[in-house]
């Protein structure tokens, strides 16, 4: 089945420590999308890719890194320099930015808890 | 400022109403796509519609409706004889078509929660 892996769904982390999260789409997508979800605060942009090898910031990219070596992945690295890393992190995917349609798939979804 | 504004924050309703959820945009573009987005308890956001800013025809799908108005940059949602499993947060969602290097983004309302009692 095509779609959107994020793994993995639950992840805990000592404050001072970096960590990854996994987001793999089988969807064959040129631009991928990670977003950060508070309570309230609807979905803010992080980071994205238009491309392979190609990665813009978005609204909250301080504290966050991305790389973008393979089409269909997309890790997302928290830094300890993120000062309030607790949230629901969600990768999504679309066809391409260059097309009419910008539909987004999204994935299930990481919820980070820095202890 | 938001780009997509959604007023009420959490609805409540009793099973068979139905309940309308507003959504107002802002944009400079001529060209530009709309979208609601639903979120179960189990936290992925689910496709609902989409819609080009060239086609303001009201669309139908089964209990769920849309009306587009340009006049007003509303794109509202209603949902006819609510369910329980209609119960989540429902976001509404703007992608500018002619904004360079951030083409493609999608800029997201904060989400209303619908809660709907049997």
């Amino acid at each position: 089945d095509g779609g959107i892996t994020q793994s993995p769904k639950y992840l805990f982390r000592k404050e001072g420590q970096n960590v990854t999260l996994s987001c793999e789409q089988n969807l064959n997508h040129d631009a991928m999308y990670w977003y950060r979800q508070d309570p309230g605060q609807g979905l803010r942009l992080i980071y994205y890719s238009q491309i392979v090898n190609d990665f813009q910031k978005g609204d909250i990219a301080e504290g966050y890194s991305v790389s973008r070596e393979k089409k269909e992945s997309f890790p997302l690295t928290v830094t300890s320099a993120q000062k309030n890393p607790t949230a629901f992190y969600l990768c999504a995917s679309s066809l391409g930015t260059s097309g009419s349609w910008n539909e987004q798939f999204f994935g299930p979804g990481t919820r980070l808890t820095v202890l | 400022a938001q780009k997509v504004t959604q007023a009420q924050t959490e609805i409540s309703v009793v099973e068979k109403e139905d309940v309308t959820l507003d959504c107002v945009y802002e944009t400079r573009d001529t060209t530009y796509y709309l979208f609601w987005y639903k979120q179960p308890p189990s936290g992925e956001l689910v496709f609902l519609i989409r819609r080009n800013s060239f086609d303001e025809q009201n669309e139908i799908s089964g209990r769920y409706s849309w009306n587009f108005q340009k006049s007003t940059s509303s794109f509202n949602f209603t949902i006819t004889a609510s369910q329980v499993v209609d119960s989540a947060v429902y976001f509404c969602a703007l992608s500018e078509r002619n904004r360079g290097s951030t083409l493609g983004r999608l800029y997201f309302g904060r989400g209303t929660q619908l809660t709907v009692w049997p």
